[in-house]
């Protein structure tokens, strides 16, 4: 089935350090790919998206591209702030009768001052 | 700007109440979604539907039902609530339910069961 792994938190780091969270997923068909984010005490948002293979999905310094030939969607930031300290989810979105988003387990990224 | 409302935010139901957990979008989406977020297991699709009048199940239905009477409201309900339901739950929508559209989520609803 549809399916999605991220690398296993907590991710502990200081600020202006570079950030990799990793994910892969496994799909029929050909998904969209989502990073929401999500604040303390808040829902989630929509961090960035790719629609398509090769797509680079970015916002607020996070990168991440759609790389088909290794079923992957890798969050990257180059200098990390205190105020990134979230919970990140990867996430595939396809259709089955409605939109069907699938979710990793999320990873929870604390930066330190 | 509203978004997507959640009611009630915190919620303790001893086993075997009932509750019913609202939510309301002012957006005009036509897709509405029930989610349970536990911990080390992301988010799990509970109910969704896709338009006033339509339900169906998702991933874990066991337990809930839904009701989607208006466009702008999306109720989840416990009949029977049991400590396996202790969870945070969300609700999301998003205007066309295709592959490449946002969903929107509110802020989430805690629940405990004891």
């Amino acid at each position: 089935g549809d399916s999605v792994t991220q690398m296993e938190g907590p991710v502990t780091l200081s600020e202006e350090a570079f950030l990799t969270i990793n994910c892969t997923y496994t799909a029929t068909g050909y998904p969209s790919l989502f990073w929401y984010v999500q604040y303390p005490g808040e829902g989630l948002q929509l961090l960035l998206k790719a629609t398509k293979a090769d797509d680079k999905g970015s916002n607020k310094g996070f990168e991440a591209t759609y790389r088909k030939e290794t079923t992957s969607f890798h969050l990257e930031k180059g200098s990390v702030q205190v105020s990134d300290s979230a919970v990140y989810f990867c996430a595939l979105s396809i259709i089955q009768g409605a939109q069907k988003l699938v979710f990793g387990q999320g990873t929870r990224l604390t930066i330190n001052p | 700007n509203a978004g997507v409302t959640q009611t009630p935010k915190f919620r303790v139901l001893k086993t075997g109440q009932s509750m019913t957990l609202l939510c309301a979008q002012d957006m005009n989406h036509e897709y509405m979604y029930w989610y349970r977020q536990d911990p080390g297991m992301g988010l799990r699709l509970i109910h969704y539907s896709v338009g006033e009048g339509t339900t169906a199940k998702g991933e874990v239905p066991d337990g809930y039902n839904v009701s989607r009477l208006k466009k702008q409201n999306f109720l989840l309900g416990l009949e029977s609530a049991a400590p396996s339901q202790t969870s945070v739950y969300f609700c999301a929508s998003s205007y066309l339910g295709q592959k490449n559209t946002e969903a929107f989520f509110g802020q989430g609803t805690r629940l405990t069961v004891v």
